[in-house]
């Protein structure tokens, strides 16, 4: 699978954008960024996924670059729910099947304050 | 819909025992994950099953870590005998299939406690 890179951590204002990158610069080319996030003491939690368009929801947008080696999610009004460690993942097939495995990694520990 | 549903949400144990985790994956998912998080090696992917077939078990850690998925609605998790180590969160994910674009869903985990 392609490594991810996230800051350990991210700081945001209440109903301020949040921005958090992600860096995933060997990713091939049918592999997709999958975000989820992990709220304190809850199971990990589905944000979005994208191939290589810009993709967004009513939780968050995903802006990958043209060269797919890094994406960014946007919480474009973040609010004190919105802390939680957020987790970038390449999801890539196990080898011949139509698995897609989800790795997850260290991710960003993501803190909104009033 | 209720969500992937796991039981008992807490367990403490004296290492040696047996211990069993319940799954009850979203009605209609075929797909049917169980993950471990430690503070240590995060989460980690343990087993996974197709339409209730195990496809890769290659997370499991040891022979003392055994997972069942008798039908579509229920999977357990078993560990024999319990060692202090074991000690983690356990979750376990159901998506309506095993492909790229299929989002796994996450139960609320079982937190287990081997003394």
């Amino acid at each position: 699978d392609a490594k991810t890179t996230q800051p350990p951590s991210m700081d945001c204002a209440e109903g301020r954008a949040a921005n958090l990158p992600c860096n995933h610069s060997t990713i091939s080319g049918n592999e997709y960024v999958y975000w989820y996030r992990q709220i304190h003491s809850q199971g990990p939690q589905y944000i979005i996924h994208g191939l290589k368009n810009n993709e967004t929801n009513e939780m968050a947008s995903l802006i990958i670059t043209e060269d797919r080696k890094s994406s960014t999610l946007i919480l474009p009004h973040a609010t004190l729910r919105d802390t939680a460690v957020y987790y970038c993942i390449v999801r890539s097939r196990a080898g011949g099947t139509s698995y897609g495995k989800l790795t997850f990694g260290q991710g960003t520990i993501l803190t909104v304050h009033p | 819909d209720a969500g992937v549903i796991q039981s008992p949400r807490h367990e403490v144990t004296e290492m040696g025992q047996e211990v069993t985790l319940r799954c009850k994956p979203i009605s209609g998912h075929n797909s049917l994950f169980w993950y471990r998080q430690t503070m240590m090696r995060g989460l980690e992917l343990l087993i996974y099953f197709n339409n209730n077939v195990p496809i890769d078990d290659s997370g499991m850690p040891e022979d003392r870590f055994s997972a069942k998925m008798p039908n579509a609605s229920f999977s357990t998790l078993k560990i024999q005998p319990s060692e202090p180590r074991d000690s983690a969160v356990y979750f376990c994910a159901s998506s309506r299939g095993q492909g790229m674009h299929n989002e796994q869903f996450f139960g609320p985990g079982t937190r287990l406690t081997v003394l």
